[in-house]
C-alpha cells in the first residue's frame, strides 16, 4: 500500500468510448499530478493541481479532461480517445515537491 | 531549460556486483533536490534516494548511496550487493521549485543470477 490508489489497473475502451481514471491519496498532500508513460519516451507531465487549483496544463489535447474536486482525490475523464493515447497513466502526490513524490500503480489505458 | 541526462539505455550485471548508473543534469537554479526513482516491472514509481543540492554529503539508503558531483552536475546512483529484486527501470529526476519534476528517460536494469 502506498498511499496513492489509482483504479482502474487495466483499461480497454473503444474511441467513441467514455471513460474515467481514478486516483485517491491518503496521506495529506496538497498536491496532485498526471503523468502518461509511454514506451521508449520520457514520462510526460500532463497535469497538475496544487490545492485543488489546476497550475499546470502541458498541451494536453482537449480529449483529455482532468477534474480534482478535493485535495485527496483526481480523476481524469477520457473521451474520444486515439490509439496512440494508449499508456500507462502515472497519478502521484506531493506535500513540497523537493520532498519527492509518491505514485499511484497506474492505470494502463489501451485505446482499440 | 533544466534538463536532465541518462547516458545508459540498459546495463546488466550478475547478481551481487555493485553497478553505478549515470545521470547529468543542468539548471540555473542554486537550490534544487536530486532524486533517483526505481520502477519495477509492477510498474509501482518507488523513490529510492534523494539529495539536496546545498548538502555536500553524499546521500545514502542502504544498499544505495549516490555521487553528487554538483560542479559536474552529476548525480550517479550505486547500487552495492546487486540483487534480483533490483531490476528495474531507474530513473533520476530534478526538482528546483517548479511545480514539476524534470525526469531523465531512464536506465533499464537488469540484474542477472
Amino acid at each position: 500500500e502506498t498511499g496513492v490508489t489509482q483504479t482502474p489497473r487495466h483499461l480497454v475502451m473503444g474511441m467513441t468510448n467514455k471513460k474515467s481514471l481514478k486516483c485517491e491519496q491518503h496521506l495529506g498532500h496538497n498536491a496532485m499530478y498526471w503523468y502518461k508513460q509511454s514506451a521508449k519516451k520520457p514520462l510526460e507531465l500532463m497535469f497538475v493541481y496544487s490545492l485543488e487549483e489546476r497550475v499546470e496544463n502541458n498541451s494536453v489535447p482537449s480529449r483529455f479532461s482532468p477534474e480534482c474536486p478535493n485535495s485527496s482525490h483526481l480523476f481524469l475523464h477520457l473521451h474520444t480517445l486515439q490509439p496512440e493515447d494508449s499508456a500507462l497513466y502515472l497519478c502521484a502526490s506531493s506535500q513540497q515537491g523537493r520532498s519527492g513524490y509518491t505514485f499511484g500503480s497506474g492505470t494502463r489505458l489501451t485505446v482499440v | 531549460a533544466q534538463t536532465v541526462t541518462q547516458s545508459q539505455p540498459e546495463m546488466s550485471v550478475q547478481e551481487a556486483e555493485t553497478v553505478t548508473l549515470s545521470c547529468t543534469y543542468d539548471t540555473s537554479e542554486n537550490n534544487y533536490y536530486l532524486f533517483w526513482y526505481k520502477q519495477p516491472p509492477s510498474r509501482q514509481m518507488i523513490l529510492v534516494i534523494r539529495q539536496e543540492a546545498y548538502k555536500q554529503q553524499n546521500a545514502t539508503e542502504n544498499r544505495f548511496s549516490v555521487n553528487f558531483q554538483k560542479a559536474a552536475k552529476s548525480f550517479s546512483l550505486k547500487i552495492s550487493d546487486s540483487q534480483l529484486g533490483d531490476t528495474a527501470m531507474y530513473f533520476c529526476a530534478l526538482w528546483d521549485s517548479n511545480y514539476q519534476l524534470i525526469w531523465g528517460a531512464g536506465t533499464k536494469l537488469i540484474i542477472k543470477p
